[in-house]
């Protein structure tokens, strides 16, 4: 168990569809990192908060946004939903300054886009 | 832009096989190197890690990788492989100015009985 929670465990919806992703960073980590996760694209990095700005930007499409709340808890919101979103979706924690940058994995939560 | 290159995107060995798993990268200053796996159905989880000193790194399970600066490659090993190492492998890349990791492909792992 990395101490990084994600809910739901699974998603399923239809395509035009908006869904949100919650996660909850290990005790102490200011940086929540999302990664989505696919068959034909592997491992793709999305987004990166720090302390509740955002730090960096990866492959993010423009439906996808995210936020990090001063609790520290991150969501990531997917809107307009297609059958290619589906994916695991991952989020990661680290402590950013220290550390070296070792980022904690969550369990992730499937979203199937029907 | 920064890469991180894993040569083989599958590999199969029969258990008690010696392993190698290529990583190589393109930034050229300061590093942190990771190599992360993940077991069919769960998340990533870190085997090793390399910050500073000894460049043979030792991580779990049994896995060592040697960080070679001068041919930017963080090779992971594993002298005898068993059938619970079937997993997927991700080396990533941290660069000394920022943190964010840049990952490369993945290799997937598998080992027959």
């Amino acid at each position: 168990d990395s101490g990084v929670t994600q809910t739901p465990k699974h998603l399923i919806t239809a395509t035009g569809q908006r869904v949100t992703l919650r996660c909850s960073p290990r005790s102490g980590d200011l940086s929540v990192y999302w990664y989505q996760q696919s068959l034909d694209q592997g491992l793709q990095f999305l987004i990166q908060y720090y302390n509740g700005e955002e730090r960096a930007k990866g492959n993010i499409l423009e439906r996808f946004s995210a936020q990090q709340f001063p609790d520290l808890h991150s969501e990531l919101n997917l809107s307009s939903l297609e059958l290619g979103d589906s994916a695991l979706y991952f989020c990661a924690s680290s402590v950013m300054t220290s550390g070296g940058g070792e980022q904690f994995f969550g369990p992730g939560t499937r979203l199937t886009v029907l | 832009a920064q890469s991180v290159s894993q040569h083989n995107h599958h590999v199969i060995l029969s258990e008690a096989a010696s392993l190698e798993l290529g990583c190589n990268y393109s930034y050229g200053g300061t590093v942190n190197l990771f190599w992360y796996v993940q077991y069919p159905g769960q998340h990533l989880q870190l085997l090793l890690k390399y910050f500073s000193g000894d460049p043979l790194v030792k991580g779990i399970k049994g896995f060592e990788a040697e960080f070679i600066k001068s041919k930017f490659s963080f090779n992971l090993r594993k002298p005898s492989v068993q059938w619970s190492d079937t997993a997927e492998y991700f080396c990533a890349v941290m660069q000394d100015s920022n943190y964010q990791l840049i990952w490369g492909a993945g290799t997937k792992l598998i080992i027959k009985p």
